[in-house]
């Protein structure tokens, strides 16, 4: 089983819809849990970071984590045609490590 | 401006060949990674360096090699020995001890 699950979509929702994306683990030594946004043909960056379980929120972006679950979520509230792009999320149990990915799912919002 | 560059964006390298690839950063960042990506198959880690002449294996290290003698610089070069090696190809850093990593902007490799 690989450690990081996700969903690779495609997911396609029309502007202005609330997106959930997720993923499961399944280390329950993970502590670190992160969201990147990656566009075609470009490098992934850095839109979420938590610290083991709880929410945060930035402007459209939510992200959740659940560890009794191993479950990580990331929600973007009134979706937008440039959110269109591939999220990756990512963990690790030990900060200045190598992270460990998801697949990705691939995400189309239509104007 | 402060970041990662990687070079060449794109590459040609017919088989047989080894070839290098460049990533370089001025973030004063202690680890580098290198990951390989792949459709379908999300980032795969490489080799990562967490300081200047040290560093390890990743999952996929087998064809590849690189060198650590500058906390800039952290090469990679794909060997021969590589039997698959077309994909595209990010480099990451972070701070010490630190866990969010920044990537560069890729560089395709595609062998012909």
């Amino acid at each position: 089983q690989k450690e990081v699950e996700q969903d690779p979509g495609p997911l396609s929702v029309p502007e202005g819809a609330i997106v959930s994306l997720n993923c499961t683990y399944s280390n329950s030594a993970f502590q670190y849990f992160m969201w990147y946004r990656q566009y075609s043909r470009k490098g992934p960056e850095l839109l979420m970071y938590t610290y083991s379980s709880g929410n945060k929120e930035d402007g459209r972006f939510t992200a959740q984590v659940d560890k009794s679950s191993k479950y990580i979520s990331l929600f973007i509230r009134d979706s937008q045609p440039s959110d269109s792009a591939t999220y990756l999320c990512a963990s690790n149990n030990q900060a200045g490590t190598a992270l460990i990915f998801g697949k990705g799912t691939t995400l189309s919002v239509s104007s | 401006d402060g970041g990662i560059t990687q070079s060449p964006k794109y590459l040609f390298r017919k088989e047989g060949q080894n070839v290098t690839l460049s990533c370089e950063q001025n973030l004063n960042h202690d680890a580098m990674y290198w990951y390989r990506q792949d459709p379908g198959q999300g980032l795969r880690l490489i080799y990562y360096s967490q300081i200047v002449n040290d560093f390890q294996k990743g999952d996929i290290a087998e064809g590849y090699s690189v060198s650590r003698e500058k906390k800039e610089s952290f090469p990679l070069t794909v060997t021969s020995a590589q039997k698959n090696p077309t994909a595209f190809y990010l480099c990451a850093s972070s701070y010490p001890g630190g866990d969010e990593q920044f990537f560069g902007p890729g560089t395709r490799l595609t062998v012909l």
